[in-house]
Order: C-alpha cells, then sequence, then structure tokens
C-alpha cells in the first residue's frame, strides 16, 4: 500500500464549481498533514496546513480524520488559476515530508 | 533573489558522462533535500542534509553523490546514470528538520530537468 494516496483524476470542472480532493495515508503514527499546489512545470508550493479541527482560508478548506486516516481538501467557486497538480503531504515523523503523487484539477471557462 | 535557486534548469546527458547539479538556498535555512519527480509518480525522497551533515540516504544508487560544503549549498553529482534516472530533480530547504517539530514548509527550487540517453 502507497504511504499516501490520491485520486490522479484529472478533474475537470466549470469555473464556480466546487471541487473536494481526498487522500489517505497509511502511517497511523504520522503528526502532521499539509497540501501542496504545483503548477505545470513548475516547483511545488505549500498551500496549506492540516489541523483536526479543520481548516480554512478564503475559498480553500481542508479536513482531517484521524480515526479513518483521510485528509480533504475543498474548493468552492473554483478559479481558472486553480487549475494545477493539488499534492497531499504527510509528516510521518521521519526526516522529511512525504509526497502523494497528486490530484490534477483542470478548471474549465 | 529568489530563495532556492537550481543550475542548470535542463541537462542532457549521456550514460558515460559526469556532471553535477548545483543548488543554493538564500533563506538562511538549515535542512536541505533532494527529491526526484518522474512523470505520474511522487516526489521521491533523495537524501537529506542537516546543518550539512547528512541525515537521510533513500535507498538511492551510488550513481548519484551528495555533496553539501555549507548550509547555504547542496551538489548532486551524477555519472554513469540509466535512461531512467531521466526526471526533475528538485532541491528544497527548510529551516528546521521536516521530521521535527511539525514544520511542514518546503521551499522548493524551480527544478533541474534531467535527460540521460
Amino acid at each position: 500500500r502507497k504511504e499516501v494516496e490520491q485520486d490522479p483524476g484529472p478533474f475537470n470542472v466549470p469555473e464556480g464549481a466546487t471541487v473536494a480532493f481526498n487522500c489517505t495515508y497509511s502511517n497511523s503514527a504520522s503528526q502532521s498533514f499539509f497540501w501542496y499546489r504545483q503548477d505545470c512545470r513548475k516547483e511545488p508550493k505549500l498551500l496549506m496546513s492540516v489541523y483536526s479541527s479543520g481548516n480554512e482560508d478564503g475559498r480553500f478548506t481542508a479536513q482531517l480524520n484521524r480515526a479513518s486516516q483521510y485528509i480533504s481538501l475543498l474548493i468552492r467557486d473554483s478559479k481558472l488559476s486553480d487549475s494545477a497538480t493539488y499534492l497531499c503531504v504527510v509528516n510521518t515523523g521521519r526526516r522529511a515530508l512525504t509526497f502523494g503523487s497528486g490530484t490534477r484539477l483542470q478548471v474549465q471557462p | 533573489e529568489t530563495g532556492v535557486t537550481q543550475t542548470p534548469r535542463h541537462l542532457v546527458m549521456g550514460m558515460t558522462n559526469k556532471k553535477s547539479l548545483k543548488c543554493e538556498q538564500h533563506l538562511g535555512h538549515n535542512a536541505m533535500y533532494w527529491y526526484k519527480q518522474s512523470a505520474k509518480k511522487p516526489l521521491e525522497l533523495m537524501f537529506v542534509y542537516n546543518f550539512k551533515e547528512q541525515t537521510e540516504n533513500n535507498s538511492v544508487p551510488s550513481r548519484f553523490s551528495p555533496e553539501c560544503p555549507n548550509s547555504s549549498h547542496l551538489f548532486l553529482h551524477l555519472h554513469t546514470l540509466q535512461p531512467e534516472d531521466s526526471a526533475l530533480y528538485l532541491c528544497a530547504s527548510s529551516q528546521r528538520i521536516a521530521g521535527d517539530a511539525n514544520t511542514g514548509e518546503l521551499f522548493f527550487g524551480e527544478g533541474s530537468r534531467l535527460t540521460v540517453l
């Protein structure tokens, strides 16, 4: 089983739509969780951290379910500029972060 | 200056060549990393350096040889590579090592795209 598993997509949605991505992780000792964004042919950048209580940053909401080892990212009112690959990232307490393969989002006009 | 710079951005080499990738961070961070990104695969951690000391070698073949002369510079020396080593090699840095203190922010360079013929 992969350490961090994501649906690769692509998710094709119209502008203004709400879209949700899910991610599961295998290591129950994982300590912290993040979503990164990677634009085409660019480097990954931190989008937001994911807290147990859930957290929101503008149109983006992240949720963590430790019991089910599941993380989600919800994007409301999608913009064309949201088109990117979204990487689920887990800190398992080892020396570096573990990345999922990413979910590709394409927002269409 | 951008936070993490990598050179060269593109590299084409034959299997018998020796080349090096360079990474420099201007953020005053203490930890630096090499990741490999192949198409449709997750980022694969290769090496981790913390205060210039290598703390992780993720079972990387010896044809990849890292060097960290100081906390700001990281190299990846390449020799006798295989075509399957063609990928995007990403350097990253963080204030503290990513396994400690729940830090989640890695700052990546734009990567060096390597093609092995």
